[in-house]
């Protein structure tokens, strides 16, 4: 067990509203990531952190932002939801020394 | 960037070893290959790396071709919680692809 968590679990929501996904972690990795899982298209990247205040952008990034002010959590924000934005949103963090990731639970997101 | 690629099913009858294959021939000769699975409605889940010997772990083992241009993710024994999404990347990918789904049958 990594010790990460995801919340919510699960949350609909309407096109144009604010919608922020935390991720919280218990061993202190520097690394973090955020995912998204759709049908036909696997896990997809959209943002990383490589420590606190650190971010960068994956390949799916239009339309997220993400914070990390802790090293512990690492939040995803979507400004104003589309429902293009409706699936499964999976974080992880790296292992060292071998990279090896280790994924939360994921959380379920519905966009109306 | 390297890039993997695998069958996008296999099916395995219950008991007997399974083989799953992935090719990676644009992987750095220094980067290790991850194996990962993915149960019905849950994240993702590490089962076993390697970079160029044969490695065995209470989950699997993993075959590793001489070129590393491949490699085989061997489940020994199929049970039906082995049914799942396999998934190999190099350690510096972040693209999974839709990996092999493996279906076992009773």
């Amino acid at each position: 067990d990594a010790g990460i968590t995801q919340s919510p679990r699960h949350k609909v929501t309407e096109t144009g509203t604010p919608v922020t996904l935390r991720c919280h972690q218990t061993e202190n990795h520097r690394y973090m990531y955020w995912y998204r899982q759709d049908p036909g298209h696997g896990l997809r990247l959209i943002h990383y952190s490589y420590g606190v205040k650190d971010t960068d952008k994956g390949e799916v990034s239009d339309g997220y932002s993400v914070s990390r002010s802790k090293t512990e959590d690492f939040l995803l924000t979507l400004e104003s939801a589309t429902s293009s934005q409706t699936s499964v949103y999976f974080c992880a963090i790296r292992g060292h020394p071998y990279n090896e990731q280790f994924f939360g639970p994921g959380t379920r997101l519905t966009v109306l | 960037d390297a890039k993997t690629t695998q069958p996008n099913s296999m099916e395995s009858n219950e008991e007997e070893p399974v083989h799953l294959p992935c090719n990676h021939s644009t992987i750095s000769g220094t980067d290790y290959i991850h194996w990962y699975r993915q149960l019905p409605s849950q994240g993702p889940e590490y089962v076993i790396h390697g970079l160029t010997s044969n490695v065995n772990n209470r989950m699997a083992s993993l075959a590793i071709a001489e070129d590393r241009k491949s490699s085989t993710l061997i489940l020994h024994r199929a049970t039906l919680r082995d049914a799942a999404v396999y998934y190999c990347i190099s350690q510096n990918q972040f693209y999974f692809g839709t990996g092999t789904s493996l279906t076992v049958i009773p």
